[in-house]
């Protein structure tokens, strides 16, 4: 079983800071998604990333895919109230297939006014 | 556009009954699957559909059956509950089949919240 290891598990900032979260493994992905989710609802698709090295941003947020293909990384910058929410990573190719994603357990965000 | 739709979005169970969820898609797309999320576990993947008559078997289908008889529609059954299965349930599809490919996107019904006592 592949395994995807996020950390931190839990993240309390103030309004204008900066943070990274991370999703490692020890096993390659074809791609790697980031999801956020919040209360009483289905995780939303925030990026897919699929070359090693590759960076995509997205307003104040910046995803990183690992050389390897093996990590990736979220950063946000100047983080507002709105970004609170639970963010999950996935990785696609899970035994071979990618029609089975892996997710990550996730890291709770919240972001104090 | 509806999206995805989870029905009932709430339901108690008692030990050894059966419930089948319900899950419907209105965006023509060949990929659904089932997931459950259960607190300090994240998502994991139960069963998956590329297409009508087509399933197969994900992380943890062990408890649950699946059918595929129309594109739309992707029903989760529990033929006996347990209380190990008391959880949340996702239902989700994606167009063009793989969701781990990019530009597929894959979305996410709300959730269906089940607790077996």
């Amino acid at each position: 079983t592949q395994l995807l290891e996020q950390s931190p598990q839990f993240l309390s900032i103030q309004e204008g800071e900066n943070l990274t979260v991370y999703c490692n493994s020890s096993s390659v992905f074809s791609s790697l998604q980031w999801y956020r989710q919040e209360p009483g609802e289905g995780p939303v698709l925030l990026v897919t990333v699929v070359t090693g090295g590759e960076v995509k941003k997205l307003k104040r947020l910046t995803f990183q895919f690992g050389d390897a293909r093996k990590d990736s990384s979220l950063h946000i910058t100047a983080a507002q109230p709105g970004d609170t929410g639970l963010y999950l990573c996935a990785g696609g190719g899970s035994g071979g297939s990618n029609y089975k994603l892996t997710f990550g357990k996730g890291t709770l965000l919240t972001v104090n006014p | 556009n509806a999206g995805v739709t989870q029905t009932p979005k709430f339901q108690v169970l008692k030990t050894g009954q059966s419930m089948t969820l319900q899950c419907a898609q209105d965006m023509n797309h060949e990929y659904m699957s089932w997931y459950r999320q259960d607190p300090g576990m994240g998502l994991r993947l139960i069963h998956y559909s590329v297409g009508a008559g087509i399933t197969d078997q994900g992380e943890v289908p062990n408890g649950y059956n699946v059918s595929r008889s129309t594109t739309e529609d992707f029903p989760l059954r529990l033929l006996s509950a347990a209380p190990s299965q008391t959880s949340v349930y996702f239902c989700a599809s994606s167009y063009g089949g793989a969701p781990g490919v990019a530009g597929n996107t894959i979305y996410f019904g709300e959730g269906s919240w089940l607790t077996v006592v």
